[in-house]
């Protein structure tokens, strides 16, 4: 079985462009959680799906934006891109009712210059 | 606002030692504590868990003690060996809420040969 895949895996971007993120779940799994690791923050969540709605959202501003497609595949995108959005992004996927067991995808290295 | 707090940082332990990692949490709405190991270049990948109707719980050498009172959990590592190199998160969740994970910020630990 396929784990979370996520994609690119590197991604280099200018300050004040737009990043796309993708993530493909887990088969079955319908809930997606994203989060972003920054160098000594640890992780800080920023937005979760489920059944293609956004059921929450962390103190993130709203550049920082996502989508969930009917296949429960997600995308993050992150506008306006800053110095400080550089970081490791990660996503994650669970069943909707044992979210519990959330597995992580590879993560995507964003950096911005 | 910090809502897991987890120590220390840093740790390195020689080989065979026991390596301790502890986080405390504020929200007693919590109900699933569960550490995360990551790999340089991987995602997190779930370890061990516990619900705060027990006090301890053991899988091979991890074990989580878990005081309810003081509001605080550990992770032990048994008979710490090299493969345990990794960075270590402890996280906690409120089951129903808002479902999101929140993360300590993370324990790298170094254990020698």
């Amino acid at each position: 079985e396929a784990g979370v895949t996520q994609s690119p895996t590197h991604l280099i971007k200018t300050r004040g462009q737009q990043a796309t993120l993708r993530c493909s779940p887990i088969s079955g799994h319908t809930s997606v959680y994203w989060y972003q690791q920054a160098l000594g923050l640890g992780l800080q969540f920023l937005l979760w799906y489920d059944e293609g709605e956004e059921r929450n959202r962390g103190n993130f501003p709203p550049r920082f934006s996502g989508r969930q497609f009917p296949n429960y595949s997600s995308e993050l995108n992150v506008n306006a891109l800053e110095l400080e959005d550089s970081a490791l992004y990660l996503c994650a996927s669970s069943y909707r009712d044992t979210n519990t067991e959330a597995f992580f995808g590879q993560g995507t290295r964003l950096t911005v210059v | 606002q910090q809502q897991v707090k987890q120590s220390p940082q840093s740790l390195i332990v020689q080989k065979g030692g026991i390596s301790i990692i502890n986080c405390a949490y504020e929200n007693t709405a919590f109900d699933y504590f569960p550490w995360y190991q990551q790999f340089p270049g991987k995602g997190p990948a779930l370890l061990i868990a516990i619900r705060p109707d027990v006090s301890e719980k053991k899988e091979g050498r991890f074990t989580i003690s878990f005081n309810k009172s003081a509001k605080q959990f550990s992770l032990h590592i048994m008979d710490s060996q090299p493969g345990d190199s990794a960075t270590y998160f402890c996280a906690a969740l409120t089951q129903g809420g808002s479902e999101k994970l929140v993360f300590g910020k993370g324990t790298k630990l170094t254990v020698n040969p």
